[in-house]
């Protein structure tokens, strides 16, 4: 069976500071994978795909990037992180291709202060 | 381009009522959708989808959903709410124009006894 894990679950850092969080998928080959974000009241922004190692594309453009060095793994960095940073990110794998749902992992926590 | 308009960003629906959560789709093909649940601080996890196959799709905790093509609507229903039910609901469009679902506003759903 598939899963899909992320961390760490909960982080606070200072403004300024840089980040890394990291998604894994085990069970599958070859995943799309999803950076999504939610801030506090606000539905789903969807931040970054890939189709492959290496591939990331960006849907909005802002100081996060993406990197994908493996073929189930997904990082989401900053270099400087911003008070409206701040909120809940989920990672997320699908078959690929795909017409099919997502699935998603338990996501982080973070808050910019 | 595919999208999903969710109608009314909180529900308030006293134990054993009926739920009824909107949910109206913009598409130019055949769409693929979706219901999915977010308990807090957790990710999101798949209630149903529809695939083009029987236009009443039923899915877990008792939550099911019809696709109506003449309204473009596909409204999650349960007959009678428990406490437990109370949680964000989305609705999704899968995205022709690449690998990724498109989500709605979502719905915030809340249960008094």
């Amino acid at each position: 069976s598939q899963t899909i894990h992320q961390w760490p679950a909960t982080l606070v850092q200072p403004v300024g500071s840089p980040l890394s969080l990291e998604c894994t998928v085990e069970g599958t080959s070859n995943p799309n994978l999803y950076w999504y974000r939610q801030a506090a009241g606000r539905g789903l922004q969807l931040l970054f795909y890939s189709v492959g190692i290496g591939q990331i594309s960006s849907e909005v453009p802002q100081n996060l990037s993406a990197s994908r060095p493996q073929d189930r793994q997904f990082i989401l960095s900053s270099k400087k992180l911003l008070l409206s940073d701040s909120g809940f990110y989920l990672c997320a794998w699908s078959t690929s291709p795909t017409l099919d749902e997502q699935f998603f992992g338990p996501g982080t926590r973070l808050t910019v202060l | 381009a595919q999208s999903v308009t969710q109608l009314g960003s909180h529900v308030s629906v006293s134990e054993g009522a009926l739920v009824l959560l909107r949910c109206n789709y913009s598409s130019s093909v055949p769409p693929y959708l979706f219901w999915y649940v977010q308990y807090p601080n957790q990710g999101l996890q798949l209630l149903l989808k529809y695939t083009s196959a029987a236009t009443l799709v039923k899915g877990i905790n008792g939550f099911e959903a019809e696709f109506k093509k003449s309204e473009t609507s596909f409204h999650l229903t349960k007959p009678s709410a428990h406490m437990s039910d109370a949680a964000e609901y989305f609705c999704a469009v899968f995205n022709n124009a690449g690998n990724m679902l498109t989500f709605g506003g979502g719905t915030r759903l809340m249960v008094k006894p």
